[in-house]
């Protein structure tokens, strides 16, 4: 079964600074793809960042990028220079392309709070 | 990017009494819909996946008669918590993805649902 792993309840960061989200994940399947998603306290989903299993380059979006390491299975999520609208909650999800529909399974989730 | 809307964005209801809620996709035709229960300060739990015009698949522990959800087009999902009890209330968000939007899924905003 697949799985996803976030093992940071609360992370803190000044702002300006950079921080590092670690995920990892669990599957036998060697198609995925893995995702990062941001809760504000809204309750949105907003989509972050998406790393393919067989992308040879780590992603990036603006000051968002994925550590992706395959071997370790690990996909952590670097954000560079925060803000204070960083502050929110982080989901790392992962999609196995095997399954029929693709489903996507998310982690527990790391809150970001960003100090001035 | 892809829109996806939900209806309504909060609801109070009465124990007993049922509660629909709406989502769809403004600008894309969503061929998968998905619709995740989120506890407060906990991830989202898939409820259940539904293809338009085909029966709903429920993952496991989800009561099909007490969530309906209905897939009628390619643009509208309806989600029906049917004899809602205090315990059922929750964040619900439905997600979908469909023809050319690539891998993503596009979350709505999510409804609040209160049940006294």
């Amino acid at each position: 079964a697949q799985k996803i792993t976030q093992t940071q309840p609360g992370m803190f960061v000044q702002e300006k600074e950079a921080v590092t989200l670690d995920c990892t994940y669990d599957t036998s399947d060697p198609s995925y793809g893995l995702f990062w998603y941001k809760q504000p306290s809204s309750g949105e989903m907003i989509f972050l960042i998406y790393q393919g299993s067989y992308d040879q380059q780590n992603a990036t979006e603006g000051r968002y990028s994925l550590n992706f390491q395959k071997a370790r299975k690990s996909a952590n999520l670097v954000i560079s220079a925060s803000q204070l609208g960083d502050s929110a909650m982080y989901f790392c999800a992962m999609r196995d392309w095997g399954g029929s529909q693709g489903n996507l399974i998310f982690g527990k989730g790391t809150k970001l709070s960003v100090k001035p | 990017g892809a829109v996806v809307s939900q209806h309504p964005s909060w609801v109070i209801c009465k124990s007993g009494t049922s509660v629909k809620i709406e989502c769809r996709s403004l600008d894309f035709q969503a061929t998968t819909m998905f619709w995740y229960r989120q506890f407060p300060k906990q991830s989202l739990m898939l409820m259940a996946t539904s293809n338009e015009g085909s029966k709903a698949t429920y993952e496991q522990g989800v009561e099909k008669d007490k969530f309906l959800i209905n897939h009628a087009s390619l643009t509208l999902s309806t989600l029906t918590v049917t004899s809602a009890h205090p315990e059922d209330s929750s964040f619900y968000i439905c997600s979908a993805r469909g023809a050319g939007v690539g891998y993503e899924q596009y979350f709505g905003p999510g409804t609040r649902l209160t049940v006294t």
